[in-house]
């Protein structure tokens, strides 16, 4: 099955920073991959996701990146913020064709951006 | 804008008892989903559920659970004999289904087994 790997596991950077969070996948035929935010005590929020046919997607200060290749995709935040601290997880999965999606999720990166 | 919604927010039971978690998917959403996250760890798939049966269950999910959908609006979990280790928070989280397949979670419930 699928496995998700992800670094770093916290990242810690100033108000105004960049910040990259990179993944891994195994399983060739994963074709969706969403990244995650997760605030204390709450639920995860999706802020972006890539589907296999798109290299690169960009919302604002956020991107991620893919290459199916080297099976990595990697979450870029851009002049980052206080409220920007949080849990990030990014997940894999393939769409079957009864349309459901199985979320495989990596280990999580606590951000944490200093003023 | 429409959400997931779980109730109770927290639950404290002893360990044997039977406990069930509500969720209410977003209303329009066909294809539902429970994940589990023990504290500090990954968020871990447990079952999904469409049309009314399970389509997949992960190795987690055991005798002890099962799924419900028992109107047209709520979407249950429960747990048959709790054991300590199930303490963990439990997110429902619902998609429309097809090429929509973005997942959206709810706050979770904190289940606590003593």
């Amino acid at each position: 099955g699928e496995n998700v790997e992800q670094h770093p596991s916290t990242l810690s950077v100033q108000e105004g920073d960049s910040a990259v969070i990179k993944c891994t996948y195994s399983d060739s035929a994963s074709n969706y991959f969403p990244w995650y935010k997760q605030e204390l005590g709450k639920g995860p929020q999706l802020i972006i996701d890539i589907r296999s046919n798109v290299g690169e997607k960009k919302d604002q200060r956020i991107a991620v990146t893919l290459n199916k290749t080297a099976k990595h995709f990697s979450l870029h935040i851009t002049e980052t913020q206080p409220e920007d601290s949080a849990v990030y997880f990014c997940a894999a999965s393939s769409l079957l064709n009864t349309g459901f999606q199985k979320l495989v999720f990596g280990t999580g990166t606590r951000l944490l951006v200093s003023p | 804008e429409p959400e997931v919604t779980q109730t109770p927010s927290h639950q404290v039971t002893q360990m044997g008892q039977e406990v069930i978690l509500r969720c209410v998917p977003i209303s329009n959403h066909l294809y539902f989903y429970w994940y589990r996250q023990i504290l500090g760890q990954k968020v871990e798939f447990l079952v999904s559920f469409y049309n009314n049966e399970i389509s997949e269950k992960s190795e987690i999910f055991d005798d002890q659970f099962s799924v419900e959908r028992p109107d047209g609006s709520n979407f249950t979990l429960k747990i048959r004999s709790t054991k300590l280790e199930d303490s963990a928070m439990y997110f429902c989280a619902s998609s429309l289904g097809g090429l929509e397949e973005t997942q959206y979670f709810g706050p979770g419930t904190r289940l606590l087994v003593l």
